[in-house]
């Protein structure tokens, strides 16, 4: 059975740090593996797809690895922002369907 | 595109009421699911369903119920609201394809009392 962990469950930096949130799973027979960021009270807006295939993929200040044999992946975010606090979800997926992690919750205070 | 579509957005339940969740996703995906988030935790699994007429139990299924007459809709059946249900609840759509990324309705926040 597939189990998704996040480390650390919050973190909270000054603006500009870059900071790395991990995502950990016992399976890498995994598909691909999503970073998603959710606001308070909102939904969840998909920041990557890795697929089982890639090493990593960058969009803007964010860099998201994945290390099947280690069954690991990171998302690195340069820069930090007040903007970028938020709670940051990965998801491993696994044959038909998408098995998610706790979370870290994250703050960037100016 | 609308993408997927979630409602009602909000409901106040009493304990033993009935309610249907409402999911309707317009890209033609195959493959639907619900999930459940509880204050400060992941996603957790109800059901999911890989195409019209397939459904299957996914990490919490007890209390639910789960239909899929069509590609676009995925309803979500309370039968007896209990208080343990009180949560927010996420319909997502996505492709068989595993190049393809998952999208997440705006939630339903569900209070039973």
């Amino acid at each position: 059975k597939q189990e998704v962990t996040q480390i650390p469950a919050a973190l909270s930096v000054p603006e500009g740090e870059n900071l790395v949130l991990n995502c950990s799973f016992t399976d890498s027979a995994i598909y691909n593996l999503q970073w998603f960021r959710q606001d308070p009270g909102k939904g969840l807006t998909s920041l990557l797809l890795i697929q089982s295939s890639q090493r990593e993929q960058t969009s803007g200040r964010l860099n998201a690895s994945l290390d099947k044999s280690s069954g690991r992946s990171t998302l690195y975010i340069a820069a930090s922002q007040p903007g970028d606090s938020a709670t940051y979800l990965c998801a491993g997926r696994d044959t038909d369907k998408l098995i998610f992690g706790t979370g870290t919750r994250l703050q960037v205070f100016p | 595109n609308a993408g997927v579509t979630q409602t009602p957005k909000f409901r106040i339940l009493k304990i033993g009421q009935s309610m249907t969740l409402q999911c309707a996703q317009d890209m033609n995906h195959n493959y639907m699911y619900w999930y459940r988030q509880d204050p400060g935790m992941g996603l957790k699994l109800i059901y999911y369903s890989v195409g019209a007429g397939i459904t299957d139990k996914g990490e919490v299924p007890n209390g639910y119920n789960v239909s899929r007459s069509t590609t676009e809709d995925f309803p979500l059946r309370l039968e007896l609201a209990a208080p343990s249900q009180t949560s927010v609840y996420f319909c997502a759509s996505n492709s068989p394809m595993t190049t393809t990324e998952a999208f997440f309705g705006q939630g339903t926040r569900l209070t039973v009392v």
